[in-house]
C-alpha cells in the first residue's frame, strides 16, 4: 500500500544550525509532496508543496527537495530558531483525487 | 472569517454515548475534509465533501460514524455509541476545488472517551 515514512525520532539541534528532515515514500509515485507544521494541540499548517518535476523549492528560510530516484524529499530550515520547534509532517496525494496521506511527523526541537 | 473553525475544542464523554462535532470551513471553500489524528501519528483521512455531496469515505469510517454537510457550508461529524478507541483529535480542513492541493486545517476537536 502507499506509504509515507518520516523519522519518528525527535531531532534536537542548536539554534542557528540547519535542520534537515527526511520523508520517504514507497509503493507509488506522487505527483507532489507537501510539508506541514503542527504545534501541540493545533491543526497542521501548510508550508510548502513541491512537484515531481521540481528538484527544489524555497520559501524564506525553508527549502524542500524532491528526489524521484531516491523516492525522498528533504526539508531544510536554515538559521533555525527556537520558534521553529514543532512537529513537521510530510504529505502527498494518494489513492484518489482528494485523499492526502500523511507521514507520522518528525518532532523538531531547537535549543537556544 | 480568517480560517477553519471547529466546535467544541475538547469533548469528554463516556463509552456508549453519542457525540457530534461541527466544522465551519473558510467561506468560499467548496471542499471540506475530516481527518482523525492519534498521538504520535499523522492525520488519517476519514471523508470529504464537495459542496453538499459526500464523495469519498475511508474504510476507517465505521457505520457508527456519519458526516453531513447539508447546505454545502458547515459540516457535522457524529459518532454513535462511542468506544475508547475513538479517542483522538478530529481535524477538519477545507480547500478550493481549483486548488485542492492546499488544505487549510482547523484547530481540531480533541475527544476523550472514558
Amino acid at each position: 500500500s502507499q506509504k509515507i515514512e518520516q523519522n519518528s525520532e525527535a531531532l534536537n539541534i542548536q539554534e542557528g544550525k540547519t535542520a534537515t528532515l527526511t520523508c520517504n515514500y514507497t509503493n507509488y509515485s506522487p505527483a507532489y509532496l507537501q510539508w506541514y507544521r503542527q504545534d501541540p494541540g493545533r491543526g497542521p499548517v501548510f508550508l510548502l508543496l513541491i512537484r515531481e518535476n521540481e528538484k527544489e523549492k524555497r520559501k524564506e528560510r525553508l527549502k524542500v527537495t524532491f528526489d524521484t530516484t531516491l523516492k525522498q524529499s528533504l526539508f531544510h530550515i536554515t538559521a533555525s530558531q527556537p520558534a521553529d520547534s514543532a512537529t513537521y509532517l510530510c504529505a502527498s496525494l494518494g489513492g484518489s483525487a482528494s485523499k492526502i496521506i500523511f507521514g507520522s511527523g518528525t518532532r523538531l526541537s531547537i535549543r537556544p | 472569517d480568517t480560517g477553519v473553525s471547529q466546535d467544541p475544542r475538547h469533548k469528554i464523554t463516556k463509552r456508549g454515548q453519542n457525540v457530534t462535532f461541527r466544522c465551519d470551513p473558510i467561506s468560499e471553500h467548496n471542499r471540506l475534509y475530516w481527518y482523525r489524528q492519534t498521538l504520535g501519528q499523522g492525520p488519517e483521512f476519514l471523508t470529504y465533501f464537495q459542496n453538499e455531496a459526500q464523495l469519498e469515505k475511508s474504510r476507517l469510517l465505521s457505520d457508527r460514524f456519519s458526516a453531513e454537510r447539508p447546505k454545502g457550508s458547515f459540516s457535522t461529524l457524529e459518532i454513535q455509541r462511542t468506544e475508547q478507541g475513538d479517542s483522538a483529535m478530529y481535524l477538519c480542513a477545507s480547500s478550493l476545488r481549483q486548488d485542492q492541493e492546499t488544505q487549510y486545517f482547523g484547530p481540531g476537536t480533541r475527544l476523550l472517551v472514558l
